[in-house]
């Protein structure tokens, strides 16, 4: 099994739904990640956490909302969709020296 | 504003040959980068870190660069597979905040 695991991996969605992508790991660290990827702009950070109840915005969390419900679990939630919001997300953790561990990418598509 | 750029923005070889990847930033304070590997559609796995104290370091066919100093690191890959067909991305820690600052990362593409 893999050590961040990420649902559903692929989602097809209409204008205005509300959307969840969840994000749970095994691999025991306290900081979680939630990024986006577009083609040729690279992961941008949308939330991150440090911690059970510890939120924090990255560079683009306008339309996005996250829940820290337990240590292992991080999920992110699309409240009203819009199809500039169709990328690639994918969540992370990482352990005390910085390296990151990705999960397997959850791809959106709103229509 | 941390950032990190790299170059080139993508790269096209022949399989065998070598090439080198760079990645300039000015995160500060730093506390190590690291060279991540995203093959199409998969997230990115870490292939090298180095820390401030470190010049070179290598993980088989790959050598990763620092120059602290410049603020330079480089990804060298020698006797290039089809596998290594992938995008290589460079990712910053901040010794502050140990948020992780990503490169756009370099497009490379092996040919037979």
């Amino acid at each position: 099994d893999a050590d961040v695991t990420q649902t559903p991996r692929n989602r097809i969605t209409k204008t205005e739904k509300r959307i969840m992508l969840e994000c749970s790991q095994t691999k025991g660290h306290d900081r979680m990640y939630w990024y986006r990827q577009d083609p040729g702009l690279g992961l941008q950070l949308i939330y991150y956490s440090f911690d059970v109840k510890d939120i924090n915005k990255g560079e683009i969390s306008d339309g996005y909302s996250v829940s820290r419900q337990a240590q292992a679990k991080f999920s992110l939630s699309l409240e009203s969709a819009i199809p500039n919001q169709t990328a690639l997300y994918f969540c992370a953790t990482s352990d005390p020296g910085g390296e990151l561990f990705f999960g397997e990418g959850s791809r959106l598509t709103v229509l | 504003k941390n950032q990190v750029e790299q170059s080139p923005q993508s790269l096209i070889i022949l399989e065998g040959k070598n090439c080198t990847l760079q990645c300039n930033y000015t995160v500060s304070p730093f506390s190590n980068l690291r060279w991540y590997k995203q093959d199409t559609g998969r997230g990115p796995v870490s292939l090298t870190i180095m820390t401030f104290s470190e010049n070179t370091k290598s993980n088989g066919r790959y050598t990763a660069t620092l120059d602290a100093d410049t603020k330079q690191s480089s990804l060298h890959i020698t006797a290039s597979q089809l596998s290594d067909s992938a995008s290589y991305i460079c990712v910053v820690i901040s010794g502050g905040s140990y948020i992780p600052t990503f490169g756009r990362g370099t497009s490379l593409i092996v040919h037979p």
